[in-house]
């Protein structure tokens, strides 16, 4: 079935750095890859997302690329701040459904000051 | 515009019974879709409805069912219910669940399930 590998399980950055959390997914036909960010005990929020019509979005501090022919897609973060620690999850569509995603497995991202 | 709202917040139950959960999407919204988080298996979909009608389906047995109402509002039933079903049960709201940028899910805070 359908799937989206996420890479890595944990990162650890120093206040300032670069963080970036790489996805694969498996089915051709996804459209639509958003990111959500979820702090403890809190809801998933979105924080970035991209359709595939589109290679490279950037919202401030964040940055999402994709590459539709290796069907990997990236999270970038830049001068990462304390606030950034959190679980994030890419996902991506099955087919053109945005009601429908599988999400990755989610990376444990913390930023020490 | 007040967000997704879920009831209740937590719930205990034990092995064999069954459980209701409740969802009220974005006002607007017509797509809700349900998700299991687990820290082993991570967010995983259940199904998703749009105009009272189920749209998608995960790979979730049969237990797991759910419906939605003329107003959006959806719930989701567990029954004959099993350890591993303790999980936090999420769900998301969109316009329409089709393309375009209207439809960015938005999710509620949860039903923490404890199943003992």
């Amino acid at each position: 079935g359908e799937n989206v590998e996420q890479h890595p399980s944990t990162l650890s950055v120093q206040e300032g750095d670069s963080a970036v959390i790489k996805c694969t997914y498996s089915d051709s036909a996804s459209n639509y890859f958003p990111w959500y960010k979820q702090e403890l005990g809190k809801r998933p929020q979105l924080i970035i997302d991209i359709r595939s019509n589109v290679g490279e979005k950037k919202d401030q501090r964040i940055a999402v690329t994709l590459n539709k022919t290796a069907k990997h897609f990236s999270l970038h973060i830049t001068e990462t701040q304390p606030e950034d620690s959190a679980v994030y999850f890419c996902a991506a569509s099955i087919g053109g459904s945005q009601g429908n995603l599988i999400f990755g497995k989610g990376t444990k991202l913390s930023v020490k000051p | 515009k007040a967000g997704v709202t879920q009831t209740p917040r937590y719930l205990i139950k034990t092995r064999g019974q069954q459980v209701t959960l409740s969802c009220s999407p974005i006002s607007g919204h017509r797509s809700v879709s349900w998700y299991q988080q687990t820290p082993g298996q991570g967010l995983q979909f259940l199904f998703e409805y749009f105009s009272e009608t189920q749209r998608n389906k995960g790979n979730f047995p049969g237990r797991f069912s759910g419906r939605q109402f003329s107003n959006s509002r959806s719930e989701m039933n567990v029954s004959t219910l099993e350890l591993g079903d303790s999980a936090l049960y999420l769900c998301a709201s969109s316009f329409s669940g089709s393309g375009g940028t209207k439809n960015i899910q938005y999710f509620g805070a949860g039903t923490r399930l404890s199943v003992l």
